[in-house]
């Protein structure tokens, strides 16, 4: 079974400052991966996924996160944290070996906290 | 363009009673997933439906719980005899007929159960 860890339950950074929230999963087949920001009350918007190809994936907002097989990670990083980037990211895998659009497999999440 | 659409927002029921959580996705797109957000917790799957199909039932509690998807009209999730622990908040995903790789969520139905 497919499985997501996101490491960092709660991570509190000043404005400006860099960010990482690191993702790990557990899959025996080749993966789509996802990241996802909730801000509260609110439902969940893409930010970025990897499907193939370049292993670096640029997302919107200023978010990017890069694809390593052999570390099974997916870790989102943003060079320069604003205060609205304060929300909740998750990050997600699916299964695409049965082809078509499948269920989502979640992490917990990490609250990403932008102090001024 | 409208997104999912999801009502109601947020619903009250007391313990024994029924709630429907109604799911109306993109125009165009046949598949609807329904997940589950336990509080503290990340999203977990609970059915995968086309039109009036379920494809994937994995997730769902074996009691109390039903999905459909009719060819006319929105996805509904039926609960029955709720209890506190169903208090959690309900996400609705569609994605298009033609395979995709990506699911547009709703913005969710909080269920609190008094």
């Amino acid at each position: 079974a497919q499985s997501v860890t996101q490491l960092d339950s709660q991570v509190p950074v000043f404005e400006e400052a860099p960010v990482e929230l690191r993702c790990n999963y557990s899959s025996s087949v080749s993966v789509y991966l996802f990241w996802y920001v909730q801000y509260p009350n609110q439902g969940l918007q893409l930010l970025l996924k990897y499907l193939s190809g370049s292993t670096l994936v640029k997302g919107i907002n200023g978010f990017e996160a890069e694809f390593n097989k052999s570390q099974t990670s997916f870790h989102l990083r943003k060079p320069s944290v604003h205060i609205s980037d304060t929300a909740e990211y998750f990050c997600a895998v699916s299964d695409y070996s049965q082809g078509g659009s499948e269920k989502l497999v979640f992490g917990k999440g990490t609250k990403l906290t932008v102090n001024p | 363009n409208a997104g999912v659409m999801q009502n109601p927002r947020h619903l009250v029921r007391r313990r024994g009673q029924e709630a429907r959580l109604r799911c109306s996705p993109v125009k165009g797109h046949s598949h609807v997933y329904w997940y589950r957000q336990l509080p503290e917790e990340g999203l977990k799957f609970m059915v995968y439906l086309q039109k009036e199909n379920i494809i994937d039932e994995s997730g769902m509690p074996k009691e109390r719980f039903s999905a459909e998807f009719p060819k006319e009209g929105p996805s509904i999730l039926r609960i029955q005899q709720v209890v506190r622990g169903d208090s959690a908040a309900y996400f609705c995903a569609s994605s298009p007929l033609v395979g995709t790789d990506t699911q547009y969520f709703g913005p969710g139905t909080r269920l609190t159960v008094l």
